[in-house]
């Protein structure tokens, strides 16, 4: 069975400092890579996925995510977070034709 | 825009009863999912639909059972519920989609429905 593992539960930072939130997978096979966020008080939304090409994929609001195939790694990143920012974030995995595997999130607060 | 909505932001009911959650989504989608979120543990699959009257067991079906009558629509039902069901609970909605021999559905996400049994 897959795992996704997301390395901080929570995480701190102040404004304009660099993000970087890991997400490692265990699935030794092709695969589609996702990152969720989810706002205070909203839905899930959608933030990046990855299928398959160039392995830096820019998402919505300034994040991007590098898939590392050799290190089972989709990293979450963005040079400069704002107190927007502040949501829990999911990975997630699948492998084209099973469900999606989420990791337990990561809590991320930015501080004015 | 695709819009999933689900019956109710929040509910409490009491030990034992039986409760119905509901799920719309307006995109004909063919696959549709309930989730649960817990602090600390992430979304778990709890059932998944990926045709009309088809259902599948996700990793936590036990306690739960599901009902998908309409394309649009798929039901979680809870036939006696128990405080360890209190939870958040995701309504979840996607298109098959093939690029070349290979799946790339996206999943999109209703509001919510938070849980609480007394």
């Amino acid at each position: 069975a897959q795992s996704v593992s997301q390395h901080n539960h929570h995480v701190i930072l102040s404004e304009a400092a660099s993000l970087e939130l890991g997400c490692n997978y265990s699935y030794g096979g092709t695969v589609n890579l996702f990152w969720y966020v989810q706002y205070p008080g909203q839905h899930l939304q959608l933030l990046l996925k990855y299928f398959s090409g160039d392995p830096l994929v820019k998402g919505i609001t300034g994040f991007e995510a590098v898939f590392i195939k050799s290190k089972f790694s989709f990293n979450l990143r963005k040079p400069s977070v704002q107190w927007s920012d502040t949501a829990e974030y999911f990975c997630a995995v699948n492998s084209g034709y099973s469900t999606l595997t989420f990791g337990k999130g990561t809590m991320l607060l930015v501080s004015p | 825009d695709v819009k999933v909505t689900q019956s109710s932001r929040y509910l409490v009911k009491r030990t034992g009863e039986k409760v119905f959650l509901e799920c719309v989504q307006d995109m004909d989608h063919e696959n549709m999912f309930w989730y649960r979120q817990d602090p600390g543990l992430g979304l778990r699959l709890i059932y998944f639909s990926y045709d009309v009257k088809m259902k599948e067991k996700g990793d936590i079906p036990e306690g739960y059972s599901v009902s998908r009558e309409k394309k649009e629509r798929f039901s979680l039902i809870l036939e006696s519920a128990s405080t360890n069901q209190t939870s958040m609970y995701l309504c979840a909605s996607s298109f098959r989609v093939w690029e070349g021999a290979r799946r790339t559905d996206t999943q999109y996400f209703g509001p919510g429905t938070r849980l609480t049994v007394l």
